[in-house]
């Protein structure tokens, strides 16, 4: 069973535009959330984490937000460039057990 | 620069045959997991280690086994390969500690089986 959902398989943007990417998840044991981002032929890098005792998490131009009455949290990249192409995979952590989506694969054109 | 390494960026094996996939990190971390990520599905854990000689199943532990003898070291075998484990393994490394876990993931090993 997928405790964490992303439902978006791929996203287009426009540089220069923001990126929204979503997750949720059905376990409410899941305290803490992060994102991580994949190139091609690379493995993830942690991209952004956020505890549950928070609703926002800003790190330059990514901010992550999370809404836990809904089960639900987004990646928000403002502007969105190029560079950012890449699949993220949003991740959540209760009890020592980490569980992934299926990612997110975002392009950004110029 | 910490790393993970991956010693196989690329492997193309036959049925039945046996597969080591070897992962070293260099950040003395006592966790370490293996992962296979297949398109749709995310990252779904195979196996993890806590310490040395010290391993548990993940969610699809069947057809895997590893081995951790060093503290830096992590192997995944695959005792009789199957077409069906033809996928992007994953190793990761972690510190110990409790709330944030953040994974550090080598390049990764493209397995095919024919």
């Amino acid at each position: 069973d997928q405790q964490v959902k992303q439902n978006s398989p791929s996203l287009s943007v426009q540089e220069g535009r923001i990126s929204i990417l979503n997750c949720d998840y059905t376990n409410s044991m899941f305290d803490y959330f992060l994102w991580y981002k994949k190139y091609p032929a690379e493995g993830p890098t942690f991209l952004i984490s956020i505890s549950s005792i928070k609703d926002k998490n800003e790190d330059g131009r990514f901010t992550v937000f999370l809404n836990k009455s809904a089960k639900h949290l987004s990646l928000h990249i403002v502007p969105s460039q190029p560079g950012d192409s890449a699949v993220y995979f949003c991740a959540a952590l209760g009890n020592n057990d980490m569980r992934f989506g299926a990612g997110t694969r975002l392009t950004v054109k110029p | 620069d910490v790393k993970v390494t991956q010693s196989s960026r690329y492997l193309v094996k036959r049925t039945g045959e046996k597969v080591f996939l070897e992962c070293v990190q260099d950040m003395d971390h006592e966790n370490m997991f293996w992962y296979r990520q297949d398109p749709g599905l995310g990252l779904r854990l195979i196996y993890f280690s806590y310490d040395v000689k010290m391993k548990e199943k993940g969610d699809i532990p069947e057809g895997y086994s590893v081995s951790r003898e060093k503290k830096e070291r992590f192997s995944l075998i695959l005792e009789s390969a199957s077409t069906n484990q033809t996928s992007m393994y994953l190793c990761a490394s972690s510190l110990f500690e409790s709330g944030a876990n953040v994974l550090t993931f080598g390049a990764g090993s493209r397995l095919t089986v024919l």
